[in-house]
């Protein structure tokens, strides 16, 4: 089962940021935390991953709290484009541990 | 930005026909996986693939399942008698070595058994 713990569904204003919570409070020492999106029925697109500190990349910014119980997505400028399944999946940093996806958070960007 | 390709973007097959899912992972990646997503549901890993053998499976990889790398680009999904219960959409992915790094997935193949 999933350790993650996600809102089932988030709306956001086009042009607004979109923050998507996520709770991990038993994630471990060596577990990272990975965000995906789902638009439709494609494939899993990686956003971006961390494991204590604070990331960023030009998709969205990773905020985890300093007791890494939990994160949040963000996504600065959100379009209609970033409607989608949200996924917030702990893995271990350890050979080749699969991912073990939830039921994530459906954001839909209104106009 | 290199990509995983998956064909047939759609297959149709008889119950108790044998399937082959094509994958051709990203060239550089050591490590491929499959997974699967029925129709409204989470998706679910199915096998893990690491120097040409099984890394990790789940309970849903049984004897009909199988993978394969026959030549050093593709990595195959096959399904020797399908049933109803085989209509999925199949994701192919794959991850450089370190351990860390994420995997990246294709489009999919959807599969029809009628």
């Amino acid at each position: 089962d999933a350790k993650t713990t996600q809102p089932p569904s988030m709306d956001c204003a086009e042009g607004r940021a979109a923050n998507l919570p996520c709770n991990h409070s038993t994630i471990s020492g060596n577990e990272y935390v990975y965000w995906y999106r789902q638009i439709h029925s494609q494939g899993p697109q990686y956003i971006i991953h961390g494991l204590k500190n604070n990331e960023t990349n030009e998709m969205a910014s990773l905020i985890i709290t300093e007791d890494r119980k939990s994160s949040t997505l963000i996504l600065p400028h959100a379009t209609l484009r970033d409607t989608a399944v949200y996924y917030c999946i702990v893995r271990l940093d350890s050979g080749n541990t699969p991912l073990v996806f939830g039921k994530g958070t459906r954001l839909s960007v209104i106009a | 930005e290199p990509e995983v390709t998956q064909t047939p973007s759609h297959q149709v097959t008889q119950m108790g026909q044998e399937v082959i899912l094509r994958c051709v992972p990203i060239s550089n990646h050591l490590y491929f996986y499959w997974y699967r997503q029925i129709l409204g549901q989470k998706v679910e890993f199915l096998v893990s693939f690491y120097n040409n053998e099984i890394s990790e499976k789940s309970e849903i990889f049984d004897d009909q399942f199988s993978v394969e790398r026959p030549d050093g680009s593709n990595f195959t999904l096959k399904i020797r008698s399908t049933k109803l219960e085989d209509s999925a959409m199949y994701f192919c992915a794959s991850r450089i070595g370190l351990s860390n790094q994420p995997q990246h997935f294709g489009d999919g193949t959807r599969l029809s058994i009628l």
